[in-house]
């Protein structure tokens, strides 16, 4: 069984530029997450999403960080314009959605490294 | 924000030893999972613990909590170089779904 997968892997941009970064979860898995990881530190939930509906997006910086998830599979998370603190590796983790007590495994991608120079 | 703190930040042992890495925590959670991150594979979801379990094994870790203590801890014994990586506890308050990942154990295990 595939994994998660995301693209790319690693992204060099210059500031103000815009970057998007794609997610492909497990099959079947309704439930998406977007994580941001700074260096030396644990993940951050960035936006959870159930099936379409981004169902917790409180951590998004809405400002200049935009996510869809359109027909509730893949999903792309977007920045624009980018800055040199959004340097960081972005995460993308699905699980099934089927556990009712929060105690659903996530099963995470590899990852893409951003850079902003 | 971080809700686990880990404890050490970094530790370094000779393989066969045992590993134990701890993780407190702020407030009321329904379950406390344990991850391992390394270059190869990325984060790897090990095992979970429910808040009204004191105790799990699974093959070579044995994860404990203590609610009223707001910790947990993670062993793994007879450590091998594989085992080398950093471990991430992550808790969920009941009912939001949501998993707060501490800042890690960097665990080095030398051959």
């Amino acid at each position: 069984e595939a994994g998660v997968v995301q693209s790319p892997r690693y992204k060099i941009i210059e500031k103000k530029q815009p970057v998007a970064f794609w997610c492909n979860p497990i099959s079947g898995h309704n439930t998406l997450y977007w994580y941001r990881q700074n260096l030396g530190q644990g993940p951050e939930l960035l936006i959870r999403y159930e099936n379409e509906e981004a169902v917790d997006d409180s951590q998004l910086p809405k400002d200049r960080f935009s996510a869809e998830r359109l027909k509730g599979v893949d999903s792309t998370l977007k920045i624009q314009p980018a800055e040199l603190g959004d340097s960081a590796v972005y995460l993308c983790a699905s699980s099934s959605g089927l556990a009712t007590d929060g105690t659903d495994t996530q099963y995470f991608g590899p990852g893409t490294r951003l850079t902003v120079l | 924000s971080q809700q686990g703190e880990e404890d050490p930040q970094a530790l370094s042992i000779q393989e066969g030893e045992n590993a134990t890495m701890n993780c407190s925590y702020k407030t009321s959670i329904n379950n406390l999972q344990w991850y391992r991150q390394n270059s190869g594979r990325g984060l790897v979801h090990l095992i979970l613990i429910r808040s009204n379990e004191r105790e799990k094994h699974s093959g070579r870790l044995r994860v404990t909590l203590d609610t009223s203590k707001k910790s947990s801890s993670l062993l793994i014994t007879a450590s091998r170089a594989a085992d080398t990586a950093s471990y991430f506890c992550a808790t969920e308050t009941s009912g939001t779904y949501k998993y707060i990942f501490g800042t890690g154990t960097r665990l080095k295990v030398l051959a």
